[in-house]
């Protein structure tokens, strides 16, 4: 079946250092990649997707690109803020799933 | 345009008690999904529905758990006999259409249970 796995936390960074956190998947067919945030006491955010190899997605500074041949989607911040503090999770949609399959997540903590 | 409504927000019930999750989609959504988040966990897909009709319940438990999504009224996921290992955070998500790799599902903030 479909799998996610993203790199494990949490991950601390100072505020503007560069962010990547690693995700890569296993799938049949060509499936939909996303990122989503998740705020303390909040619901799921979503950050970008990506629907096809070499497609990027940005949003609010945030980069991930569909790596095919890797089968990747890493995400990258060139500079990270305290408000970034988050659990993101890395998520893919396969053609004949009617449901999310979600990584494990990753807890980002930026200190100031 | 509100977003999805879960309700409510947290929900305490002992051990062998009914726990009933509510979820109104965002307007003109007419598809619903369930998820569970365990402690430290990724969410886990438990179900799929459309007004009325159940389309995948892969990932629900055999037991104790059922969803529905009436014609009028939020979708409800009910847990019978609840016990200690129910205790999570339940997302529901709705989208406008399906079929597409691409539809953005939209997601509520949660009701975290907790089985005491």
């Amino acid at each position: 079946g479909d799998s996610v796995t993203q790199m494990e936390g949490p991950v601390t960074l100072s505020e503007e250092a560069f962010l990547t956190i690693n995700c890569t998947y296993t799938a049949t067919g060509y499936p939909s990649l996303f990122w989503y945030v998740q705020y303390p006491g909040e619901g799921l955010q979503l950050l970008l997707k990506a629907t096809k190899a070499d497609d990027k997605g940005s949003n609010k500074g945030f980069e991930a690109t569909y790596r095919k041949e890797t089968t990747s989607f890493h995400l990258e911040k060139g500079s990270v803020q305290v408000s970034d503090s988050a659990v993101y999770f890395c998520a893919l949609k396969g053609g004949g799933a009617d449901g999310l399959t979600f990584g494990k997540g990753t807890h980002l903590i930026i200190q100031p | 345009n509100a977003g999805v409504m879960q309700n409510p927000r947290h929900l305490v019930r002992r051990r062998g008690q009914e726990a009933r999750l509510r979820c109104s989609p965002m307007k003109g959504h007419s598809h619903v999904y369930w998820y569970r988040q365990l402690p430290e966990e990724g969410l886990k897909f438990m179900v799929y529905l459309q007004k009325e009709n159940i389309i995948d319940e892969s990932g629900m438990p055999k037991e104790r758990f059922s969803a529905e999504f009436p014609k009028e009224g939020p979708s409800i996921l009910r847990i019978q006999q609840v016990v200690r290992g129910d205790s999570a955070a339940y997302f529901c998500a709705s989208s406008p259409i399906d079929g597409t790799g691409s539809t953005e599902a939209f997601f509520g903030q949660g009701t975290r249970l907790t089985v005491v």
